[in-house]
């Protein structure tokens, strides 16, 4: 079965730079939601998007933007990077119609900032 | 203010016996819990999940049991494989069939042995 795909799966910038992060949910799926991993910390909520208009946001800084489009693939804008943007960024998908809220992640892209 | 904790950070079980892993949560709008099992450099893998009605949803080798007056779940393996060596994540949200995002507990490092 398709899954949520995520691009890049790796990522080096330097402090100041920008970077973007794609996210593709899984078919059908009308919600994509955000998570930022540090090290050793658990997924942390950044931003979600239902039929492509903002639902919910968490704990994403100003410099991040996020938006998903027509096609309900998603972006992840990050600007001015700083060394504590680096982490582990999950994008994941669900589908409303199920009744639950089961939520589908796709393998994350990893983010260093040098 | 973690509002779902998972006290146990680390876990060693012997292939074959019983793996119990334990969830606590502190927000009563919580109606909707999931598992989630995740490898390192890998986004999490859903398991398994339970809505606020019941008190006990079963799959397979997982079950995973809500007790909504102690706020408090837990996730049973059995039996227990090496496989299933890996970090489980407790998650939850508000509002089954919204576009919740999902609060996840800290994570527990389950280790199978031989």
């Amino acid at each position: 079965a398709a899954g949520v795909i995520q691009s890049p799966r790796h990522l080096i910038k330097e402090k100041r730079e920008t970077a973007t992060l794609k996210c593709y949910p899984i078919p059908r799926h009308d919600t994509v939601y955000w998570y930022q991993q540090g090290p050793g910390q658990d997924p942390q909520f950044l931003i979600s998007f239902y039929e492509k208009m903002q639902s919910d946001k968490g704990s994403i800084p100003d410099r991040f933007s996020a938006q998903q489009f027509s096609d309900y693939h998603s972006e992840l804008n990050m600007s001015s990077l700083e060394l504590g943007d680096s982490a582990l960024y999950f994008c994941a998908s669900s589908f409303l119609g199920t009744g639950g809220n089961t939520i589908y992640f796709g393998e994350g892209s990893w983010l260093t900032v040098v | 203010d973690q509002q779902v904790k998972q006290n146990s950070p680390s876990l060693s079980v012997q292939e074959g016996r019983i793996s119990i892993l334990n969830c606590d949560y502190t927000n009563s709008m919580f109606d909707y819990f999931l598992w989630y099992k995740k490898y390192p450099a890998e986004g999490p893998t859903f398991l398994i999940s339970i809505s606020s009605i019941k008190d006990k949803n079963e799959d397979g080798r997982f079950t995973v049991f809500l007790n909504k007056s102690a706020k408090h779940l837990s996730l049973h393996i059995v039996p227990s494989q090496p496989g299933d060596s890996a970090v489980y994540f407790c998650a939850a949200s508000e509002g089954t069939g919204t576009a919740s995002k999902l609060t996840f507990g800290t994570g527990t490092r389950l280790q199978v042995t031989l």
